[in-house]
């Protein structure tokens, strides 16, 4: 089975502007999971969606977004981009659904975000 | 809310030497652990995870590691390093209810240096 996929892979944009990162998980995974990942923050949680809805979200502001499609294909969208935006971007896809049970996520590569 | 805390930034050793990274969380309900390893520029390459049973889980590599609920642990061992095991590695705790759909809780990575 082909793994997580993300692209672009590296990303250079300017303050101001928007980006939009897109993540295909592995087939038959319904579930995608968004983090950033900074040296001084680490890994964290941006939202995840299953079946085309966003059931979690992580404390990050509202330029930060996502959706999900019916394929399980996932996009982010990060709005008026700021410096501190920089950072590695990584999408996790599993086979976790409405049960107790959280489900082994399985990351993509990343997409490396620069902001000038 | 859930925590995971790795004691050691930065740990050196030589090689065929044994290792032990540590790994603390704190979460309110059952666990589910994992270990994750991460080499520079690349996403995160799953090593191990604990859901539930054996409390000594073997994972790829020939990596494993304990949980000890008495002692909210979750260690991860290697009999004898190889030079390829340099990278960082990162623990991380999930769940999946409510709040904490698809969320993995990361601690902040130990990088790891192998000495030849």
């Amino acid at each position: 089975k082909a793994g997580v996929t993300q692209t672009p892979r590296y990303l250079i944009k300017t303050r101001g502007q928007q980006v939009t990162l897109s993540c295909s998980p592995i087939s038959g995974h319904r579930s995608v999971s968004w983090y950033q990942q900074t040296p001084g923050q680490g890994l964290q949680f941006l939202f995840e969606y299953f079946s085309e809805t966003q059931r979690n979200k992580g404390n990050f502001p509202g330029r930060f977004s996502g959706r999900q499609f019916s394929n399980s294909r996932s996009e982010m969208n990060v709005s008026t981009l700021e410096l501190g935006d920089s950072a590695l971007y990584l999408c996790a896809s599993s086979l976790a659904s409405g049960g107790s049970h959280p489900g082994t996520q399985y990351f993509g590569p990343g997409t490396r975000l620069l902001v000038l | 809310a859930q925590s995971v805390t790795q004691p050691d930034i930065h740990i050196t050793v030589s090689e065929g030497a044994s290792l032990e990274l540590r790994c603390n969380y704190s979460y309110g309900a059952t666990p589910y652990l994992f270990w994750y390893v991460q080499s520079p520029g690349q996403g995160l390459q799953l090593l191990l995870k604990y859901f539930s049973g054996d409390t000594l889980v073997q994972g790829i590599k020939g990596f494993e590691a304990e949980f000890k609920r008495s002692q909210s642990s979750f260690n991860l061992r290697k009999p004898s390093v190889h030079w390829s095991d340099a990278a960082e590695y990162f623990c991380a705790v999930g769940a999946q209810s409510g709040t904490s759909y698809g969320k993995l809780t990361f601690g902040q990575g130990t990088i790891l240096t192998v000495h030849p």
